[in-house]
């Protein structure tokens, strides 16, 4: 069971768009619609910013998309702003009521 | 305000034992699923187990399975992960988090997550 496939780091600067990819298999981000993606600040618990694939919780901008093709998960942070910078994961439903996550990908506003 | 505060952890011997606790407040905790998640010093996010809302359904990460047990008491509002059997590679902040709303499955999203209780498995 490997962790979901993430670039370890992604910047951009402010108001520009950044996309993050998190790639699976067809028995994980391909085959189920059980994809989310969480922010995690420095010191703080992860926040839930995307779940079934591309739905935004109440609350999180919506600056914040995501969408699926395939084995890939993809989110786009645009017009980004300096309180957007941190880590952030993907995590699918991977069958046989297990979840797995991504390695994380570390989001710097330049 | 929803609220979920972890409590338990601490240092224990390699082959030691150790129960976590996840106090819920602020929603109707029967009627939701629940999951503990993991995070090693420095490293990213590792799912360990969850189920749905009375525990019914259940779930363990390879890493876990015949080591913890997940269990909930919905009269107390308490999530547990009684962890047996650990390793060094167990030392993790361990956080719990709430599943969506018995209508949804378990595993379909975790919001809001506690802070995390410190488990540190050290000769």
């Amino acid at each position: 069971q490997s962790a979901l496939t993430q670039p370890p780091s992604a910047s951009g600067s402010p108001g520009q768009s950044v996309t993050i990819s998190c790639t699976g298999t067809s028995s994980d981000v391909g085959g189920y619609s059980y994809v989310s993606w969480y922010q995690q600040h420095p010191g703080k618990a992860p926040q839930l910013m995307i779940y079934a694939v591309s739905k935004r919780p109440s609350g999180v901008p919506d600056r914040f998309s995501a969408s699926k093709s395939g084995n890939t998960a993809s989110l786009t942070v645009s017009g980004l702003q300096a309180e957007d910078e941190g880590d952030y994961y993907c995590s699918s439903y991977a069958g046989s009521n297990k979840v797995i996550f991504g390695g994380g990908t570390k989001l710097t506003v330049l | 305000e929803v609220q979920l505060v972890e409590s338990g952890g601490g240092v224990v011997r390699p082959g030691g034992s150790l129960r976590l606790s996840c106090a819920a407040s602020g929603f109707t905790f029967d009627d939701y699923g629940m999951t503990w998640v993991r995070q090693a010093p420095g490293k990213g996010l590792e799912w360990v187990s969850g189920f749905n809302w009375n525990g019914g359904d259940t779930g363990y990460a390879d890493s876990v399975k015949g080591r913890f047990t997940i269990s909930r008491d919905n009269a107390k509002n308490s999530l547990y992960l009684q962890m047996n059997s650990l390793r060094a590679e167990d030392t993790a902040l361990y956080h719990c988090a709430r599943g969506p709303h018995y209508t949804s499955s378990w595993y379909n999203w975790f919001d809001p997550w506690g802070q995390g209780t410190l488990v540190t498995v050290s000769s």
